[in-house]
């Protein structure tokens, strides 16, 4: 069954709202919690690290004021995508790690339209 | 840096064929992992095997085989007896050991299996 959880799965929203993406580690309790982002035909590309109770680490050219991050508990992340515009269109797949060879699991992605 | 190289954008297989898909990277680490993630249509990430760089024996599972050769940096996904369902788009990625987890990957090679 899922390990990984993601909500919603896609949202269309206006330019310069907000929009909340939560990720849910269903089965165990994730310490830390990646985020990626994925263009259409591209790669997957990380955006930052979620560390439960500490603050994320982002990853170069990352705007964290733009991108927040809260891992308040062991199975909830959730990524803000705050006064979003069109060029933040994309699809948002967060991960958990698992086991002893630090396997990751992903979530099913979400896919924010910015009109 | 950890840099990931898929030179094969697109590649098409026919059923119950074997196909090799390449991957090389760039490192300077010792310890270190080597996914292959396959993402079908639905854009769910899977893992399809793992290798650790510390092990010679090349990794298998059922259908899937990879060649790992640590000196030339060099890591291709070999699937044999092609099926339909095996149409996805192929991630090869790296992960450093014990420095946060994350993965790096490739660009990506999209896999078509013909009836």
């Amino acid at each position: 069954g899922a390990v990984v959880s993601q909500h919603p799965s896609w949202v269309i929203c206006k330019s310069g709202t907000s929009v909340k993406i939560e990720c849910r580690s269903l089965d165990f309790q994730a310490t830390t919690m990646f985020w990626y982002r994925q263009f259409p035909k591209q790669s997957l590309m990380l955006m930052a690290t979620s560390n439960e109770g500490s603050k994320a680490t982002y990853e170069q050219g990352v705007e964290k004021d733009k991108f927040l991050i809260n891992h308040a508990s062991l199975t909830l992340s959730t990524l803000t995508v705050t006064s979003a515009h069109p060029e933040d269109s994309s699809f948002y797949i967060c991960s958990v790690i698992r086991g002893i060879y630090n396997e990751q699991f992903f979530g099913p992605g979400t896919r924010l339209t910015v009109l | 840096a950890q840099t990931v190289t898929q030179s094969q954008p697109e590649m098409s297989v026919q059923e119950a064929e074997t196909v090799t898909l390449s991957c090389t990277y760039d490192t300077s680490e010792n310890n270190y992992y080597l996914f292959w993630y396959k993402q079908p249509p639905s854009r769910q990430m899977i893992l399809v095997i793992r290798q650790e760089a510390y092990k010679q024996q090349n990794a298998t599972e059922n259908r899937f085989s990879v060649n790992f050769q640590k000196a030339a940096k060099s890591f291709s996904l070999k699937i044999s007896d092609s099926q339909l369902g095996d149409t996805a788009m192929y991630f090869c990625a790296f992960m450093k050991v014990h420095s946060g987890y994350a993965l790096n990957f490739g660009k990506g090679t999209s896999l078509l299996v013909t009836p």
